[in-house]
């Protein structure tokens, strides 16, 4: 069974600090990665994609890769109340290709 | 306005009732997608399409009939449905079923079902 699994939190962060959210997968061939951020009774939209090892910051965001330990991070820098919502990692599988695989969510509360 | 567009937004019908939800992506994409949403459970993959030929039934019951008749829009057929059914329905697009690129999915707003 090919799993992304993420802390369900209620994560809280104070506004202004960086939240840290965490994502591990158990399809060692997935080769794309993506984090969504779902707002209460909304539907979940792309925050960002990354496919290769390291870095990718876009903004206030960056997701990290690492697939030798299988784990995928989005930190948020300078959290904002508008940031609280639930982040969804989901990864994509090598088999079958079109499988997107999602995590359960994490819930995010940023405390003015 | 978005790039995939889903009505109705809500619907409660019964058990024995017939119904559709209809989805329109106007991204130009040539993937569609149902997903299934319950409370506190990651979103569950349904059903996909590439071109309007369907490469994936995620063991899905028989109760849930999809239809592609083009690679813009995608209907779920509603029939003898039960209250466990009840969910959040998410259509989503990708431009294509590339392993690496062009397969991000873009989500509808939802159709939120509830099954009396």
């Amino acid at each position: 069974q090919k799993e992304v699994e993420q802390n369900s939190g209620p994560l809280s962060v104070p506004e202004g600090a960086i939240a840290s959210l965490n994502c591990t997968y158990s399809d060692r061939g997935s080769q794309s990665f993506f984090w969504y951020r779902q707002y209460s009774g909304k539907s979940p939209e792309l925050i960002m994609f990354i496919y290769s090892n390291g870095d990718k910051e876009d903004g206030r965001f960056t997701a990290q890769l690492n697939k030798a330990s299988q784990y995928v991070s989005l930190l948020i820098r300078d959290s904002q109340p508008s940031d609280s919502a639930t982040y969804l990692c989901a990864g994509r599988g090598y088999t079958g290709g079109f499988k997107t695989i999602f995590g359960a969510g994490t819930r995010l509360f940023v405390k003015a | 306005e978005t790039g995939v567009t889903q009505t109705p937004r809500h619907l409660v019908m019964g058990m024995t009732n017939k119904k559709s939800l209809k989805c329109e992506q106007h991204l130009g994409h040539n993937a569609m997608y149902w997903y299934k949403q319950s409370a506190k459970k990651p979103l569950e993959l349904m059903f996909v399409y590439s071109l309007e030929e369907r490469v994936e039934n995620n063991s899905v019951p028989s109760r849930f009939s999809p239809e592609c008749p083009n690679s813009s829009h995608l209907f779920l057929h509603l029939h003898t449905l039960q209250p466990e059914d009840s969910a959040l329905y998410l259509c989503a697009s990708s431009q294509d079923l590339g392993r690496v690129s062009g397969n991000t999915i873009y989500f509808g707003e939802g159709s939120w079902l509830t099954v009396v």
